[in-house]
Order: C-alpha cells, then sequence, then structure tokens
C-alpha cells in the first residue's frame, strides 16, 4: 500500500494561480521530505525538500509547508505558469535508501 | 551536472523473453536504484545497490534480478518478460541518501 498518500491525481489551475498538491504519511520514522517534478519524457528531478525540524521551506514561487503533528506536507506553487505543467511527486526517506513516493499529481496551468 | 542515461527509451518485447535494460551514471555515486512507475501508483522500487556488487530487494523484486559489476552501471533484467511487466522504467542514483538523480526511462512493452 501507499505509505504516502498524495492528492489530488490532477489538477488544473489558471495561469497566475496558486496550484496546492497535499501528501500524508503515516510513519513517524520519514526524516526528508522531498518534492520531485517530471515533465513529460523525462525524469523526475528534485524540486524542493524539507526536512521535519522546520515548517516551511520557500524556494521562488515554491514552497512546502510542513505540519509534523498532522504527519501532512505540501506543495504551494504562487503565480502558476504553463511552464509547470508537469506531473509532482512528493516523497519520504526512511533509512538511508528507502524513499516512498506518492502516487503523483498531473498538473495543468491553463494561460 | 549529473548525467543518467538508460541504453534504450523505447523497447518492445515478447512474453517469455530475457531483457536487459542498462543504466549508467558518470558521477561516481555509490547508490543506484531501479523503479517502475505506473500511473497511480507512483514510483515503485525494485531494487537498489549502495556498492559494486552488492544489492537489496526493494517492494516489488518478483521476476527482476539486477547486477552490478561496476560503479557506474546497474542492469535490470527481467528473466522471463511478462506482460504485468509492460511500464516505464526509471533508473536513479545518489551520493548518499538524499537527493536521487534520474534517467529519461524506459518504457518497456511486454506482448
Amino acid at each position: 500500500q501507499q505509505q504516502v498518500k498524495q492528492s489530488p491525481q490532477s489538477l488544473i489551475v489558471q495561469k497566475g494561480g496558486i496550484s496546492i498538491i497535499n501528501c500524508a504519511y503515516e510513519n513517524t520514522a520519514f526524516d526528508y521530505f522531498p518534492w520531485y517534478q517530471q515533465f513529460p519524457g523525462k525524469g523526475p528531478a528534485l524540486l524542493i525538500a524539507i526536512r521535519p525540524d522546520v515548517s516551511e521551506k520557500k524556494e521562488g514561487r515554491f514552497t512546502i509547508s510542513f505540519n509534523k503533528s498532522a504527519k501532512q506536507f505540501s506543495l504551494h506553487i504562487m503565480d502558476s505558469q504553463p511552464g509547470d505543467s508537469a506531473t509532482y511527486f512528493c516523497a519520504a526517506r526512511v533509512g538511508n535508501n528507502d524513499m516512498r513516493f506518492g502516487a503523483g499529481t498531473r498538473l495543468t496551468v491553463k494561460p | 551536472d549529473v548525467k543518467v542515461t538508460q541504453s534504450s527509451r523505447y523497447l518492445v518485447k515478447r512474453t517469455g523473453e530475457k531483457v536487459f535494460l542498462e543504466c549508467v551514471q558518470d558521477m561516481d555515486h555509490e547508490n543506484m536504484f531501479w523503479y517502475r512507475q505506473d500511473p497511480g501508483l507512483g514510483l515503485r522500487l525494485i531494487y537498489f545497490s549502495y556498492d559494486v556488487k552488492m544489492k537489496e530487494k526493494g517492494d516489488i523484486p518478483e521476476g527482476y534480478s539486477v547486477s552490478r559489476e561496476k560503479k557506474e552501471r546497474f542492469s535490470l533484467i527481467l528473466e522471463s518478460a511478462s506482460t504485468n511487466q509492460t511500464s516505464m522504467y526509471l533508473c536513479a542514483s545518489s551520493p548518499g541518501g538524499y537527493e536521487q538523480f534520474f534517467g529519461p526511462g524506459t518504457r518497456l512493452t511486454v506482448l
């Protein structure tokens, strides 16, 4: 079963709007929470990541919000652009090499 | 820039064939991974390797084996391909336990 539950499966946002993707987990041993971005025909690439001792991390238009008590984290994309259209995966790491991925969210930003 | 290359972008094989998927990374990373990506299921780990000739099973190793004879090369082998192994296969490498660098993927169809 999915150890990291991601929603929604797909998301359509107007250009300039805010895109929000949510993830939830159960395993409190997870210690690193990355988001990956995947364009068609490409492999996923790291977008932004957070550790559980921080509640928020911002890089440009991308922000991760992390709620340790609720065991949830989310990706916010401000001022969404058509070039942001891609599939986004949240993930969580336990142990040195054990990365668990969410099911993915296909984001479409309409011009 | 880290480069992870996969031997084929598209592959069509017949049921029962032995299939080799090759992955090469050029950054001297210790860790290498094979995932399969299916819609609605995200990325699921098949096998990973943390050193030459060392390997560990992931979540879905059944029907697969791997080989790592050189640090830069990690091969995924389907001993006897079946139609339920039709999928996108992604290779990744990592210098430690955090960011993983992905190849472009091999879309395998088993007829």
